[in-house]
C-alpha cells in the first residue's frame, strides 16, 4: 500500500531560525496536504498541494510539491513559539482511491 | 458554528466490553473517516466512508466496525476492546473525497484495561 514517510521526527530550534519538514511519498500523488496539531489539540488543515512543482506560501510558511509529484516540503522561516506542535503532510493518490495516508508527523520545538 | 463532536472525549473501560465512540458532523460532508493516533505512528486511518451506506477498511480496520446510517453520523464501535485499542482517536469529515480538506474532531482518549 501506499507510504508517506516524513522527516524529521523531532526538530528543536532557537526562536527565530528556520524549519523545514519533508514529506516522501512511496507512489505518485494526486495531492498532498499539510495539517498542523498543537499540543493536546487536533489536526488542522493548513494547504493542500495538486500540480506538479507547486509553491504556495502562507506568510512565514512555505510548502512545495515536487515535480514528480511523490515529495513535498514546509519550511518555516524565523520560527515563533506560536509555530510549536507537530506538522503533517497527508497523501492522495487519487485514481479511484478514497484513502488520505498520512506521514507520522515532525514535532517541532521552540526554544524561546 | 461548523464542526465535528465527538463522545466520549475520555473513555476508560476494561477488555472485552463493546463499546461505541459517536461522531457528528453539522456541515453536510460525504465523506467521514476515523483515525487513531499513537506516539511515534503518527495517524492511520481506520475506516472511511464516501457516503451513507457507503464504508471501507482503511489500513488498521482489525477489532473496529463502523456504520453509516446517515449522512451526519459516524460511529465507531469496538465489539471486544483489547489493550492494543488503547489510542487516541480522531473522527474526521470532508466536503468530497481524500482530496477535500479534513475536519477533525476533538478526539477521544481511550484507554483499555
Amino acid at each position: 500500500g501506499q507510504q508517506v514517510m516524513q522527516i524529521p521526527q523531532y526538530q528543536h530550534v532557537q526562536e527565530g531560525e528556520d524549519f523545514t519538514t519533508y514529506c516522501n511519498s512511496s507512489t505518485t500523488l494526486s495531492n498532498i496536504q499539510w495539517y498542523k496539531q498543537r499540543p493536546g489539540g487536533h489536526p488542522v488543515f493548513l494547504i493542500q498541494l495538486v500540480k506538479s512543482g507547486e509553491v504556495k506560501k502562507q506568510k512565514r510558511l512555505t510548502f512545495q510539491f515536487g515535480e514528480a509529484k511523490k515529495n513535498s516540503s514546509l519550511h518555516i522561516t524565523a520560527t515563533q513559539t506560536t509555530d510549536v506542535g507537530t506538522y503533517f503532510c497527508a497523501g492522495h493518490s487519487g485514481a479511484g482511491s478514497y484513502q488520505l495516508t498520512f506521514g507520522k508527523g515532525t514535532k517541532l520545538s521552540v526554544i524561546p | 458554528e461548523a464542526q465535528v463532536t465527538q463522545n466520549p472525549r475520555y473513555l476508560i473501560t476494561v477488555t472485552g466490553k463493546k463499546l461505541t465512540v459517536t461522531c457528528s458532523q453539522n456541515m453536510n460532508h460525504e465523506y467521514m473517516s476515523w483515525y487513531r493516533q499513537d506516539p511515534g505512528l503518527g495517524l492511520r486511518q481506520i475506516y472511511y466512508s464516501m457516503n451513507v451506506e457507503v464504508t471501507d477498511k482503511g489500513d488498521v480496520p482489525e477489532g473496529y466496525k463502523v456504520s453509516r446510517k446517515e449522512k451526519r453520523n459516524f460511529p465507531l464501535i469496538l465489539e471486544s476492546p483489547s489493550p492494543n485499542q488503547t489510542s487516541l482517536y480522531f473522527c474526521a469529515s470532508s466536503l468530497g473525497t481524500a482530496s477535500y480538506e479534513q475536519y477533525f474532531g476533538p478526539g477521544t482518549r481511550l484507554t483499555v484495561t
